[in-house]
């Protein structure tokens, strides 16, 4: 049973280019979280998805950052116009259900550097 | 905000030797806590969890106590290996989506 897998690993951008990352959960998931990681900090959450619905994004930034977890393929964290403060670890998980305090199983992550 | 921190950012141990990381929470409606196992380049794996009816539980050579009169959770690492050699997030959930992280302590195992 493949683990959640994100791709790419790592991600180079330049100042305004665009960087999408993708996600896709454990087989039987259909639950997607987004976490974002600074260096030497925690892991912030972002948003939660189900297939076709965003059902809370309260930690994602207003602008230039969007996602989507479309009824078929992986779940994509979009940021537009990227800037250097956008450089940071993206992490996505998944749960079977949705349920509250159902145990989260992380990717292993894109690590994102804006130049 | 946030509302979960741990008291050291980094703790050595001697291979062998229980190691005990620390951590505290100020949200009193929190009811489920988690510990999580970074290393390095990959992502958080779970490793124990506990409901807040509970103030023990104990897994594979790891426990976890939660004290809820100080708001106060611990990780305990018996016979600590240097597989053990990580970062160590706990994260709580009020009962909703969202899982909050503190900032971490990483663990050192000395040889």
């Amino acid at each position: 049973n493949a683990g959640v897998m994100q791709n790419p690993r790592h991600l180079v951008r330049r100042r305004g280019q665009e960087a999408r990352l993708r996600c896709s959960p454990m087989k039987g998931h259909s639950h997607v979280y987004w976490y974002r990681q600074l260096p030497e900090e925690g892991l912030k959450f972002m948003v939660y998805l189900q297939k076709e619905n965003i059902i809370d994004e309260s930690g994602m930034p207003k602008e230039r950052f969007s996602a989507e977890f479309p009824k078929e393929g992986p779940s994509i964290l979009r940021i537009q116009q990227v800037v250097r403060g956008d450089s940071a670890a993206y992490f996505c998980a998944s749960s079977p259900s949705g349920q509250p305090r159902e145990t989260q199983y992380f990717g292993p992550g894109t690590r994102l550097l804006v130049l | 905000g946030e509302s979960v921190g741990l008291h050291l950012p980094t703790l050595s141990v001697q291979e062998g030797d229980n190691s005990i990381i620390n951590c505290a929470y100020s949200n009193s409606a929190s009811d489920y806590f988690i510990w999580y196992k970074q290393e390095s380049g990959k992502g958080p794996q779970f490793i124990i969890d506990i409901r807040s009816n509970m103030d023990k539980r104990q897994g594979q050579r790891v426990t976890v106590l939660l004290n809820k009169t100080v708001k106060h959770l611990s990780l305990q690492i018996a016979a600590t290996q240097p597989g053990d050699s990580a970062v160590y997030f706990c994260a709580e959930n009020t009962g909703g989506f969202k899982t909050i992280f503190g900032a971490g302590t990483r663990l050192f195992v000395k040889a």
